[in-house]
């Protein structure tokens, strides 16, 4: 099955500052992938997402970077702000399944933002 | 409007109780998905419906009983939970099971006693 693995667990930066998280994944047919922002007593809340067949996908402060060949992706956070803090997850998953969407998620990176 | 509904917010039960959880969605959605998160951890997938047919259970303990009564409502109705069991219960949905992007909704965070 596949398997997600995302670095760092934690990571600490200045206000203003770049933000970059990685994700690597074992299952060469996974051809979409989120990111999701979980902050404290909510629910993941989809942030940017990419499928295979595109290198990059931005949108504002917010990019995502997918290289199929070494199978792995990254969220890049810049100009980051102190209401970027929280939980990212990225996930794999595969598209065209009629019976659901499974996505499988990484172990999570702690971002905080100080001001 | 990308809103998915979840009631209660928080539950306490005895190991001997039995309730449910709910969880609904007025998107015109067609596949919901029921999820697992323990503290500092990923969310897990449990099972998922499609078209109101349950398509995927991911080997889930018999005391997790999911029910779908239309394309909007998502229940999960629980019996004889362990303490293990504790753990805050997401439901998702997507347009229908081809459809990519998962919206959540703010989680049921339930204490078994």
């Amino acid at each position: 099955g596949e398997n997600v693995e995302q670095h760092p667990s934690t990571l600490s930066v200045q206000e203003g500052d770049s933000a970059v998280i990685k994700c690597t994944y074992s299952d060469s047919a996974s051809n979409y992938f989120p990111w999701y922002k979980q902050e404290l007593g909510k629910g993941p809340q989809l942030i940017i997402d990419i499928r295979s067949n595109v290198g990059e996908k931005k949108d504002q402060r917010i990019a995502v970077t997918l290289n199929k060949t070494a199978k792995h992706f990254s969220l890049h956070i810049t100009e980051t702000q102190p209401e970027d803090s929280a939980v990212y997850f990225c996930a794999a998953g595969k598209l065209g399944m009629e019976y659901g969407n499974k996505l499988v998620f990484g172990a999570g990176t702690i971002l905080r933002v100080k001001s | 409007d990308t809103e998915v509904t979840q009631t209660p917010k928080h539950l306490v039960m005895g190991m001997t109780n039995k309730k449910s959880l709910k969880c609904e969605q007025h998107m015109g959605h067609r596949a919901m998905y029921w999820y697992k998160q323990k503290a500092k951890k990923p969310p897990e997938l449990m099972f998922v419906y499609s078209y109101e047919k349950l398509s995927i259970n991911e080997s889930v303990p018999s005391r997790f009983s999911p029910e779908c009564p239309n394309s909007s409502l998502l229940n999960l109705h629980l019996h004889a939970l362990q303490p293990e069991d504790s753990a805050l219960y997401l439901c998702a949905s997507s347009q229908d099971g081809l459809a990519a992007q998962q919206y959540f909704g703010p989680g049921t965070r339930l204490t078994v006693t």
